[in-house]
């Protein structure tokens, strides 16, 4: 049990494009999902925090307008980078917290490796 | 906000020796201490976790120990294998049981090598 996908797993858009990721659990409900990003041989930036039905939180210095996130379900949430350059090329990893059992733990998705040219 | 250090940043180990990762975090609100394992190329995977609450937790040859008044935790695994190798991050941060917080705040993580 506990497992996250996310799909694509790699994208390549062109600079000025926007482009949606879609994390999703698929055996148990996340009210609560976070975004991460992670350049290479580095560690996990936390993003933001996705609450279902609510309006996500964001990390100092992460841009919310060009970060969109939607947690429309219990089991999606999206992360749709807009107009994106070069410098948004990295690996994005979301994570979601299951609802069952009130734990603590977080179950990570595979990633997207996003390539903008 | 919460801040965690992470030492060492790579560490190799012969095969059977025990290694040992520190990690001390700055907000003394946080209660909640996991470890992930990332093998190159792949998502992270949790191994083990500790709360506030407890002072050492182990599983098989994975140990974690806290020490709340000092603000630091530690992983330890003994007995090392040549598959123990990969990066491992520590994270700190607080819970709230049965709501919506938890967001983690991550260590810069450490490259574990096991040689054969």
């Amino acid at each position: 049990g506990a497992v996250v996908s996310q799909h694509p797993s790699w994208v390549i858009c062109k600079s000025g494009t926007s482009v949606k990721i879609e994390c999703r659990s698929l055996d148990f409900q996340a009210t609560t999902m976070f975004w991460y990003r992670q350049f290479p041989k580095q560690s996990l930036m936390l993003m933001a925090t996705s609450n279902e039905g609510s309006k996500a939180t964001y990390e100092q210095g992460v841009e919310k307008d060009k970060f969109l996130i939607n947690h429309a379900s219990l089991t999606l949430s999206t992360l749709t980078v807009t107009s994106a350059h070069p410098e948004d090329s990295s690996f994005y990893i979301c994570s979601a917290r299951p609802d069952r059992g009130r734990g603590y733990e977080q179950y990570f998705g595979p990633g997207t490796r996003l390539t903008v040219t | 906000g919460e801040n965690v250090e992470q030492h060492p940043s790579t560490l190799s180990v012969q095969e059977g020796d025990s290694a040992v990762i520190k990690c001390t975090y700055s907000d003394s609100a946080s209660n909640y201490f996991p470890w992930y394992k990332q093998e190159l190329g792949k998502r992270p995977q949790l191994i083990i976790d500790i709360r506030s609450n407890v002072g050492e937790k182990k599983d098989q040859r994975i140990a974690v120990t806290l020490n709340k008044t000092a603000k630091h935790f530690s992983l330890h695994i003994t007995e090392t294998q040549p598959e123990d190798s990969a990066v491992y991050f520590c994270a700190a941060g607080f819970m709230n049981y049965g709501g919506s917080q938890g967001n983690l705040i991550f260590g810069k993580g450490t490259k574990l090598s096991v040689k054969p």
